[in-house]
């Protein structure tokens, strides 16, 4: 199984505040996926990057795709309390993929 | 239906109990997939359906448990003599395709084992 480190583990922040969450691994996958928790539901995809370099953006959300392909970032604008939640990557690769350990938001207002 | 819906909602077992949890996914989605998240963590895969064909069951923890779907449609996932570290909330998630496509999650079923 390829092993996919989140960090934080966990992040508090103001709302109105910029942060960046990390999703890592020494294995190279042929995509990525980041999807959003929020307690007592499921993940809800946000978005698939594909090409290493790939930036997309998703209203206050930017995502990137390392230039190899192992690593992946999500940045969040003036962040929000409806942006509070629990925030997964999932890999592709060769081996089984998995989803990242998570990283756990909470914006207070 | 719309979404994929699993059911009960929460689930109180005593140790040592069976337990089946359900889950009816997307109409017309292929595949199938059973995840079961500890608190704080991500889910880990347990086992994959393409149709009633269970391609992978790689990731049951134990032989206490098994799934099944039989007509390719609703799954069932069963726990026999349920332990305490089996609580977590088990996720079923379908998709058109096989792993590589985006899934859509159920709300999941919270086990307790007490």
């Amino acid at each position: 199984t390829q092993l996919l480190e989140q960090s934080p583990q966990f992040l508090s922040i103001q709302e109105g505040e910029n942060l960046t969450v990390y999703c890592n691994s020494s294995s190279v996958f042929s995509s990525l996926q980041w999807y959003r928790q929020e307690p007592g539901e499921g993940p809800v995809l946000l978005v698939t990057v594909v090409t290493g370099g790939e930036v997309k953006k998703l209203k206050r959300l930017t995502f990137q795709f390392g230039d190899a392909r192992k690593d992946s970032s999500l940045h969040i604008t003036a962040a929000q309390p409806g942006d509070t939640g629990l925030y997964l990557c999932r890999g592709f690769g060769n081996e089984k993929l998995t989803f990242g350990t998570g990283t756990r938001l909470t914006i207070i207002p | 239906g719309a979404g994929v819906s699993q059911s009960p909602r929460y689930k109180v077992a005593k140790r040592g109990q069976d337990v089946a949890l359900r889950c009816d996914p997307i109409s017309g989605h292929v595949s199938l997939f059973w995840y079961q998240q500890a608190l704080g963590q991500g889910p880990e895969f347990l086992t994959y359906f393409q149709n009633e064909a269970q391609l992978d069951k790689s990731g049951l923890p134990s032989d206490r448990f098994f799934a099944e779907r039989p007509e390719g449609s609703v799954s069932t996932l069963k726990i026999q003599r349920t332990q305490q570290e089996d609580s977590a909330v088990y996720l079923c998630a379908s998709s058109l395709g096989g792993q590589g496509i985006a899934y859509t999650f159920g709300s999941g079923t919270r086990l307790t084992v007490v």
